[in-house]
């Protein structure tokens, strides 16, 4: 049972540096997210996809992006790492109803660092 | 900017005691669910409530929603070391149907 597997788990990035995490979710979901953690902050919806070759923004899109070619992956790319980005990601997925979302499954997060 | 806020920040108890932490939203929302996250892990799905329910029950939790005062609390009876971890509220915002966060409660349980 992998539900949600994030890859990698760490990553250290020197400012300026480009990465991307990849999320892949077995469980034919439509809805996939990426979100940041922060100390103090609780999570913060980075982009989302409610299918496959769709995406769109959240609350904190600037300086990353995201792609949704196959419907079990979603991508999160950082085009140029800043220290600002250095953070715990998580992807999630879950399935959705006439609109509501249901509960999300998430992956274990990816630690990244920006010096 | 944040749709729920949880309260208290921090709760530490005994093992053996209940658990009270609150929720606070802003906006009309099509449910509200509850999320439990121990230390270095991922967050893990504990309840959902609809925006037509007043009250749900799993296990040892239950889950109350005021929709008049936007506020839910979630009950954790008898706790267990176990239940040490942050708990996080989320709503499914009317407009938006996608999950915002709270920053969460941490709890500690001592036995």
């Amino acid at each position: 049972n992998a539900g949600v597997t994030q890859t990698p788990k760490f990553r250290v990035l020197k400012t300026g540096q480009s990465m991307t995490l990849l999320c892949a979710q077995d469980m034919n979901h439509e809805y996939m997210y990426w979100y940041r953690q922060d100390p103090g902050m609780g999570l913060r919806l980075i982009h989302y996809s409610v299918g496959e070759g769709t995406t769109a923004k959240g609350e904190v899109p600037d300086g990353y992006n995201v792609s949704r070619l196959k419907k079990q992956n979603f991508l999160l790319g950082l085009e140029s790492a800043a220290p600002s980005q250095t953070s715990v990601y998580f992807c999630a997925s879950s399935y959705s109803r006439g609109g509501n979302t249901g509960e999300l499954f998430f992956g274990e997060g990816s630690r990244l660092t920006v010096l | 900017s944040q749709q729920g806020e949880e309260d208290p920040q921090a709760l530490s108890i005994q093992e053996g005691e209940n658990a009270t932490m609150n929720c606070s939203y802003k906006t009309s929302i099509n449910n509200l669910q509850w999320y439990r996250q121990n230390s270095g892990r991922g967050l893990v799905h504990l309840i959902l409530i609809r925006s037509n329910e007043r009250e749900k029950h799993s296990g040892r939790l239950r889950v109350t929603l005021d929709t008049s005062k936007k506020s839910s609390s979630l009950l954790i009876t008898a706790s267990r070391a176990a239940d040490t971890a942050s708990y996080f509220c989320a709503t499914d915002d009317d407009s938006w149907g996608k999950l915002q966060f709270g920053a969460g409660t941490q709890v500690v349980v001592t036995p």
